[in-house]
């Protein structure tokens, strides 16, 4: 069965530092990957999403995320982080078959 | 384009109340979930569906019953309302292949005291 893990549960960045966020799962094929981010007291909302091509993939709000097979990762990066991107940050994997399966979730905060 | 629609919003029960929380989506997805999300917990899957008339547990099922007679429901029954079910409930669905992925509602708050 597919897993997905990430391994910081908390990450801080000042205004304007780059950010990555990491992100592995375990699967026996080419999964889907999805980025997900829950701001404060709202749902989740798709920030990006890959399933073939191209593996850097671009998102909404300026996010982009590279696939790599060999590392079996999909690491989500921002060159700029604004003080709006603090939010909960979530990793998924989905197959042609299954249910979604989702990673236990990166907290974000951003000091000004 | 409604989407994933869940209600109520947010709700407040007593010890013992029992209540249902609804789930209604319109893209015609076979799949649909239930999570919750305790602070800092993350997601933890309650019960998922993979079409109408099939459901199976997740992590966390005790204390929660799901049904789906059609392909646009999945209500979520709390029988025996316990403080350890204070959460927030999100339902979802998608559909296996092509690459779709999850939408979610906006969440139920629930509280239980």
């Amino acid at each position: 069965a597919q897993s997905v893990t990430q391994p910081d549960i908390h990450i801080t960045v000042s205004e304007g530092a780059s950010l990555e966020l990491r992100c592995n799962y375990s699967y026996g094929a080419t999964p889907y990957l999805f980025w997900y981010v829950q701001s404060p007291g709202q749902g989740l909302q798709l920030l990006l999403k890959y399933f073939s091509g191209d593996t850097l993939v671009q998102g909404i709000k300026g996010f982009e995320a590279e696939f790599k097979r060999s590392q079996s990762s999909f690491n989500l990066r921002k060159p700029s982080v604004h003080w709006s991107d603090a939010a909960e940050y979530f990793c998924a994997v989905g197959t042609s078959y299954d249910k979604v399966i989702f990673g236990p979730g990166t907290s974000l905060s951003v000091i000004p | 384009n409604a989407g994933v629609t869940q209600t109520p919003k947010f709700r407040i029960l007593k010890i013992g109340q029992s209540m249902t929380l609804q789930c209604t989506q319109d893209m015609n997805h076979n799949y649909m979930y239930w999570y919750r999300q305790d602070p800092g917990m993350g997601l933890k899957l309650i019960y998922y569906s993979v079409g109408a008339g099939i459901t199976d547990k997740g992590e966390v099922p005790n204390g929660y019953n799901v049904s789906r007679s059609t392909t646009e429901d999945f209500p979520l029954r709390l029988e025996l309302a316990a403080p350890s079910q204070t959460s927030v409930y999100f339902c979802a669905s998608s559909s296996p292949g092509g690459g779709t992925e999850a939408f979610f509602g906006q969440g139920t708050r629930l509280t239980v005291v």
